[in-house]
């Protein structure tokens, strides 16, 4: 059964450093979305992206944040200077044209010191 | 007052229980209602997919959704051990008023079935 998969599983980085996050979405997709979990709180959506732009983005989805599909596979989220308040559970999801249903990857841990 | 509410539990029930967990939700545009379930520090993984009012089922899964109370449900018959992880409400407009499917979680709910 084909999935979304993310790399890394484990990301730690120095506050102020720039981060990519990566994502394979499902392949025959053609919407996808970031989204993300501080640990102990709920699942808050970023982004989402169709047609190679951004469709909307949350307040949290600031300056410093951006995506991009630089292939015709890849997802990518990078932080530019990234914040203590970053460290969380980031979950890419992928969404057929004809369907209402996301699947979800299985996330990258952001730790941010 | 917040998009979605859900009580965060924990449930805990003995195996074999019938589970019932709830959300409720103030955004009328909602229309397609998901519960995923999430292992911890996994991922969420699709369990059940309703849109509009109404009940779907899917083997010990049963999705109801009150669309004129704002309340949806999931019931899980013959509870198994296996089911103990974190179940999500997720609801979405669809692309209604331009709207881009993005999803709403509630918090989730821990269960917790024992042997």
């Amino acid at each position: 059964e084909p999935e979304v998969t993310q790399t890394p599983s484990h990301q730690v980085t120095q506050m102020g450093q720039e981060v990519i996050l990566r994502c394979v979405p499902i392949s025959n997709h053609l919407y996808f979305y970031w989204y993300r979990q501080i640990l102990g709180q709920k699942v808050e959506f970023l982004v989402s992206f169709y047609n190679n732009e951004i469709s909307e983005k949350s307040e949290i989805f600031d300056d410093q944040f951006s995506v991009e599909r630089p292939d015709g596979s890849n997802f990518t989220l990078k932080i530019r200077s990234t914040k203590l308040e970053d460290s969380a559970m980031y979950f890419c999801a992928s969404k057929a044209g004809s369907s209402d249903t996301q699947y979800f990857g299985p996330g990258t841990r952001l730790t941010v010191l | 007052q917040k998009e979605v509410e859900q009580d965060p539990g924990p449930l805990s029930v003995p195996e074999g229980a019938i589970v019932s967990l709830n959300c409720t939700y103030s955004n009328s545009a909602f229309q397609y209602f998901m519960w995923y379930r999430q292992y911890s520090r996994k991922g969420p993984e699709l369990l059940m997919y309703t849109y509009s009012s109404g009940n779907k089922e899917d083997g010990r899964f049963t999705a109801q959704v009150d669309k004129s109370s704002k309340y949806i449900s999931l019931f899980i018959r013959d509870s198994q051990p296996s089911d103990s992880a974190t179940y999500l409400c997720a609801m979405s407009a669809g692309s209604y008023g331009g709207a881009t499917n993005k999803l709403i979680f509630g918090t989730g709910t821990l269960l917790a079935v024992q042997p």
